[in-house]
């Protein structure tokens, strides 16, 4: 088990379809983050969310639009997709300040198949 | 933005040390080393990180050189639960950017 959670496990969507992936973490972390993992491959950063702002955005395209509604929530919402996007979709978190050198925590991710 | 590379496999007999050496030639001198590791489906899980000392956990030892341009993660028995792919991580100074590196795919032989 993880502190955190992100849901669904897995999701399946068309081209055509918007859904939303969702992460909860309840450790107090301030620093949220998206990450995005294709097979065989390591976690490439997407975005980062530092006291609910968007702080870091990796030239990811505008079919994912993340959100940060409060400190514990988490969301990533997708519109548009192509089949390359299929990939784990992880998120994670860490503190900020005087804790700023914590590790992240990371969910086990949500399995995306776009057809 | 500092880079690390690691070997792509390693094979390591159970009960033995495993030793999984990183490369971050760049890195700064405030820049962390971490590591993780991720087995299939599930997320990275965190294992040790360090600045410049060597460190030590209930999981893991962790060794930097005295330039801090390599580290050794050294797992002291490894068992087959621990055939995994590990990743050595920098952190970019200044800002929340966690940088994966290639990976390490450890398989633990019985």
């Amino acid at each position: 088990d993880t502190e955190v959670t992100q849901t669904p496990k897995h999701l399946v969507m068309g081209m055509t379809n918007k859904k939303s992936l969702k992460c909860e973490q309840h450790m107090g972390h301030r620093a949220m983050y998206w990450y995005k993992q294709k097979a065989k491959k390591p976690p490439e950063l997407m975005f980062v969310y530092s006291y609910e702002k968007l702080s870091i955005n990796e030239s990811v395209p505008s079919r994912f639009s993340p959100e940060c509604p409060n400190s514990s929530l988490l969301n990533l919402h997708l519109h548009a997709l192509q089949p390359e996007d299929s990939a784990l979709y992880l998120c994670a978190s860490s503190l900020l300040g005087q804790g700023a050198n914590s590790p992240l925590h990371f969910g086990n991710g949500t399995r995306l198949t776009v057809t | 933005d500092a880079k690390t590379t690691q070997p792509t496999s390693m094979d390591c007999a159970e009960g033995r040390a495993a030793n999984l050496p990183c490369n971050h030639s760049t890195i700064s001198g405030n820049e962390y080393v971490y590591w993780y590791r991720q087995i299939h489906s599930q997320g990275p899980q965190y294992i040790i990180h360090g600045l410049k000392n060597n460190e030590t956990n209930e999981m893991a030892s962790l060794i930097i050189t005295e330039d801090r341009k390599s580290s050794t993660l050294i797992l002291p028995h490894a068992t087959l639960r621990d055939t995994a792919v590990y990743y050595c991580i920098v952190r970019v100074s200044g800002t929340y950017k966690y940088i994966f590196g290639t990976g390490t795919r450890l398989k633990v032989l019985a």
